[in-house]
């Protein structure tokens, strides 16, 4: 159980351009999922934390306006890079919390996203 | 603000036992986890503490003092697929929201044959 997954697991796209990541706990409810971006050998940096029919929380120096988050019901979460450019070529991984958990959170496979 | 240390690179011989330490200073805790990830790959949890003491298991054993704001990941028995990035993570009560994972940077350990 407790399975989150994410769709796409990789993506190429043209600098400018849009791209829309989701982010699925498939067999439980997810009150809270949250964004993370991790560059390479670098650690997990926080983006956001998004609960279910709210909006999300972004973290200091995340652009709320570039990188758009719904959390549309307990099961998905979808984060929108807007005019993507090559500096947000990374891999961006989300995680989600059941509230029935005390404390651990649930990390999808990840999504590699390269702006050419 | 909040800091977590851990040391970026170690390496150590299969069979053998290698401990990742961890340091931290944060503005709230409830709890503190190890994670394994290996390139390319989301983490996988490792073990969780919250009171101090040693959590075991198997060949993974996770130490804590609040205190002392100090953790360490045993792993014993090293095995040639447990190289890998091990990542340090605290909860705690930051702004915006009670379950926030606040990461280190992360130890590259390679196990040599």
């Amino acid at each position: 159980g407790a399975v989150v997954s994410q769709h796409p697991s990789w993506v190429i796209c043209k600098s400018g351009t849009s791209v829309k990541i989701e982010c699925r706990s498939l067999d439980f409810q997810a009150t809270t999922m949250f964004w993370y971006r991790q560059f390479p050998k670098q650690s997990l940096m926080l983006m956001a934390t998004s609960n279910e029919g709210s909006k999300a929380t972004y973290e200091q120096g995340v652009e709320k306006d570039k990188f758009l988050i719904n959390h549309a019901s307990l099961t998905l979460s979808t984060l929108t890079v807007t005019s993507a450019h090559p500096e947000d070529s990374s891999f961006y991984i989300c995680s989600a919390n059941w509230a029935g958990e005390t404390y651990e959170q649930y990390f999808g496979p990840g999504t590699r996203l390269t702006v050419t | 603000g909040q800091n977590i240390d851990q040391p970026t690179e170690m390496t150590a011989t299969e069979g053998a036992i290698v401990q990742i330490n961890c340091t931290y200073q944060t503005s709230g805790f409830n709890g503190l986890f190890w994670y394994q990830q290996h390139a390319g790959e989301a983490p996988t949890f490792l073990s969780y503490n919250v009171l101090d003491g040693l959590e075991e298991k198997g060949r993974f054993s996770s130490f804590l003092s609040r205190s002392k704001g100090y953790s360490y990941l045993l792993l014993k028995e090293l095995q040639m697929k447990d190289s890998a990035s091990y990542l340090c993570a605290v909860r705690g009560g930051f702004s915006g929201g009670y379950n926030k994972l606040i990461f280190g940077a992360g130890t590259r350990l390679a196990v040599h044959p």
